[in-house]
């Protein structure tokens, strides 16, 4: 079975751009979670959605957005880019919500804001 | 508010030491706490999940206990291989379980 997919793997952008990531989970999984990582520290959380709904944002601007599609997949948006905005975005799945389930995560879209 | 700490930072050690990874929280009320590896540049990778209700896991070489009364958690890696360098973190699901909190990581590094 496929793992945790993202696309793309990496992504070059200027500031003031908008981006969109993409992230399928692993099949029969409904929750995503996507994260954002700072190189030397640990992934900071952005937004969890459960059967399409979002059910936890994080401290993260009203820039970041994101939506869970029928299929259970999930994009991320990021607009009016920074320069702080660059990081390795990663996105996990779990077959539920997290009390008892473990996460697995993809390989992560590396975004540099020039 | 929830908050994990790992020690040490950094790591490096000979070729078949067996070594200790150490992670702490500050709510005591957790779910669970998952350890993961990651790579340089790469995701994260699950190696073990213990339940709040369990003291340990294993799988393989690596063996995590968890102590919630004490905050603690540690990873066991017994004759370490150049091939377990990695960054490895701890996380835990906060109060409600919609997010998971991340240590900042314990970079490992085995010489060969």
């Amino acid at each position: 079975d496929a793992g945790v997919t993202q696309s793309p793997t990496h992504l070059i952008k200027t500031r003031g751009q908008h981006v969109t990531l993409r992230c399928s989970p692993i099949s029969g999984h409904k929750s995503v979670s996507w994260y954002q990582q700072v190189l030397g520290q640990g992934p900071q959380f952005i937004f969890q959605y459960y059967e399409k709904e979002e059910r936890g944002r994080g401290n993260f601007p009203d820039r970041f957005s994101a939506r869970q599609f029928p299929n259970y997949s999930s994009e991320l948006n990021v607009n009016a880019l920074l320069l702080g905005d660059s990081a390795l975005y990663l996105c996990a799945s779990s077959l539920g919500i997290q009390e008892t389930q473990p996460q697995h995560f993809g390989d992560g879209t590396r975004l540099s804001i020039l | 508010k929830q908050e994990v700490t790992q020690i040490p930072a950094a790591l490096s050690v000979p070729e078949g030491e067996n070594l200790v990874l150490n992670c702490s929280f500050t709510d005591s009320a957790i779910y669970n706490l998952q350890w993961f590896r990651q790579d340089p540049g790469k995701g994260l990778t699950s190696l073990l999940l213990i339940q709040s209700s369990q003291r340990e896991q294993t799988s393989g070489r690596l063996n995590a206990s968890l102590d919630k009364s004490s905050g603690r958690s540690t990873l066991y890696i017994a004759a370490s291989q150049p091939g377990d360098s990695a960054t490895y973190l701890c996380a835990v699901p906060n109060t409600g379980g919609f997010k998971t909190i991340f240590g900042a990581g314990t970079r490992l590094f085995v010489k060969a």
